[in-house]
């Protein structure tokens, strides 16, 4: 059975940068397009972007290059990194795994709330 | 972008009933070379990861129950659940995944009458 588990702080001052990884247990993050979703509180859910496992990616343009996902093969891991944050980047934030295509997610991490504020 | 909204934002239905939850996307998603609708539908529970439902729009997603039903093409899209169950009490969201950036409609609450 495929896990995947986010990792990294939970609050990040404004201005700097969010950091988080996903590592994937029970199966191969090779074959596959990998994602970051984000849901502020209360509200509904936002694409953040992918990476393919070969490192090829995609991103919400409305992140205004602020945006970087890599991967990690070796590992089975894969990394959120988004700097310049403001309390509007507040949100849990999910990693996900498509299963056929970039955007049919199958398995899904549990989220982690990331709190901006000082 | 793709918007895709969702209609009605809430609804409550009886037990045993059926519910009906709407999707319109601003634009087609529906690839012509393969004749493919890249939407999904997703259930999300309190405090829980969003759930696949259906991807393709119609594909059953594995261990779903078949009173969940998708259906649609090109821009109109509906998830039926035909008979209402309380574990079925959740927020259903619709995702186009033809081009990027992925979007995602507004949710639809689903609540027992």
């Amino acid at each position: 059975q495929v896990q995947l588990q986010e990792s990294g702080p939970g609050l990040v001052q404004p201005s700097e940068t969010l950091s988080l990884t996903c590592t994937v247990s029970g199966g191969s993050i090779n074959g596959y397009y990998w994602s970051w979703i984000r849901q502020p509180p209360g509200k509904g859910l936002d694409w953040v972007g992918y990476i393919y496992y070969t490192g090829s990616t995609h991103y919400n343009p409305s992140l205004n290059n602020r945006v970087t996902i890599s991967v990690d093969t070796s590992k089975n891991q894969f990394s959120l990194t988004l700097t310049s944050v403001t309390a509007a980047d507040t949100a849990v934030y999910y990693c996900a795994r498509g299963g056929r295509s970039y955007g049919d997610y199958d398995y899904w991490g549990q989220g982690t709330l990331v709190t901006i504020s000082s | 972008d793709i918007v895709m909204t969702q209609s009605p934002d809430s609804l409550a239905v009886s037990l045993g009933e059926r519910a009906t939850i709407n999707c319109k996307s601003s634009q087609s998603v529906l690839y012509s070379s393969n004749n493919r609708n890249y939407l999904a539908w997703f259930q999300q529970k309190p405090g829980q990861p969003p759930k696949l439902l259906f991807y393709l729009a119609s594909t059953r997603a594995s261990g779903v129950p078949d009173r969940f039903s998708g259906s649609g093409s090109g821009t109109d899209f509906t998830l039926t659940i035909s008979s209402l169950q309380p574990g079925d009490v959740a927020v259903y969201y619709c995702q186009q995944y033809y081009t990027t950036p992925l979007t995602f409609g507004g949710g639809t609450k689903v609540e027992i009458k």
